[in-house]
């Protein structure tokens, strides 16, 4: 199984909501990773997470906020957004967070903030 | 600022055409990655070609990488309709973020 998974596929929220976004690998992969990715332009890395610990976080506004429950499930938690994160949220998987392992990404969910 | 830069920005051509695209990149690197993004939807890894390599290929695409010129290219051969998607190239300079260059447009015209 070479899948990643995410839910939902889109989200509607109001800048007051909270809200999750869910992805799932059982690739037995060590490392996930959160990119954010505008319109026409390249997804842009927000977290990676290494061995179920955060490793990287790139300056990411509060407002989101990373989570790994397990080897196998990476959440994003989302609240009091701005219309500006609107974007597609994209889930990745690789074997580990070393620099030599392509990366397997999921469909992504289309967030819209109101 | 991001690491690489493709060209270029769009491409539209005939099926059955050979497309070529290219990627240069700032500093050094370990691989160098090509990506495939049809509309909305999530990355598809193509090709991965260590700095140690000149030419790879898989299936209809071929991959050249050129370190001495920071550069590497991209050539689908025998176009179909299916190849119209986004093609990102992607390095992970100095560590383990992966960083995407600014991504080419294919289009294939049946």
């Amino acid at each position: 199984d070479t899948e990643v998974t995410q839910t939902p596929k889109h989200l509607v929220m109001g800048m007051t909501n909270k809200k999750s976004l869910k992805c799932e690998q059982h690739m037995g992969h060590r490392a996930m990773y959160w990119y954010k990715q505008k319109a026409k332009k390249p997804p842009e890395l927000m977290f990676v997470y290494s061995y179920e610990k955060l490793s990287i976080n790139e300056s990411v506004p509060s407002r989101f906020s990373p989570e790994c429950p397990n080897s196998s499930l990476l959440n994003l938690h989302l609240h009091a957004l701005q219309p500006e994160d609107s974007a597609l949220y994209l889930c990745a998987s690789s074997q580990d967070a070393r620099i030599l392992w392509e990366q397997y990404f999921g469909p992504g969910t289309r967030l819209t903030v109101t | 600022s991001q690491q690489g830069e493709e060209d270029p920005q769009a491409l539209s051509i005939q099926e059955g055409e050979n497309a070529t695209m290219n990627c240069s990149y700032k500093t050094s690197i370990n691989n160098l990655q090509w990506y495939r993004q049809n509309s909305g939807r999530g990355l598809v890894h193509l090709i991965l070609i260590r700095s140690n390599e000149r030419e790879k290929h898989s299936g209809r695409l071929r991959v050249t990488l050129d370190t001495s010129k920071k550069s590497s290219s991209l050539l689908i051969t025998a176009s179909r309709a299916a190849d119209t998607a986004s093609y990102f190239c992607a390095t992970a300079p100095g560590g383990s973020r992966l960083t995407f260059g600014e991504g080419t447009q294919l289009t294939v015209n049946p």
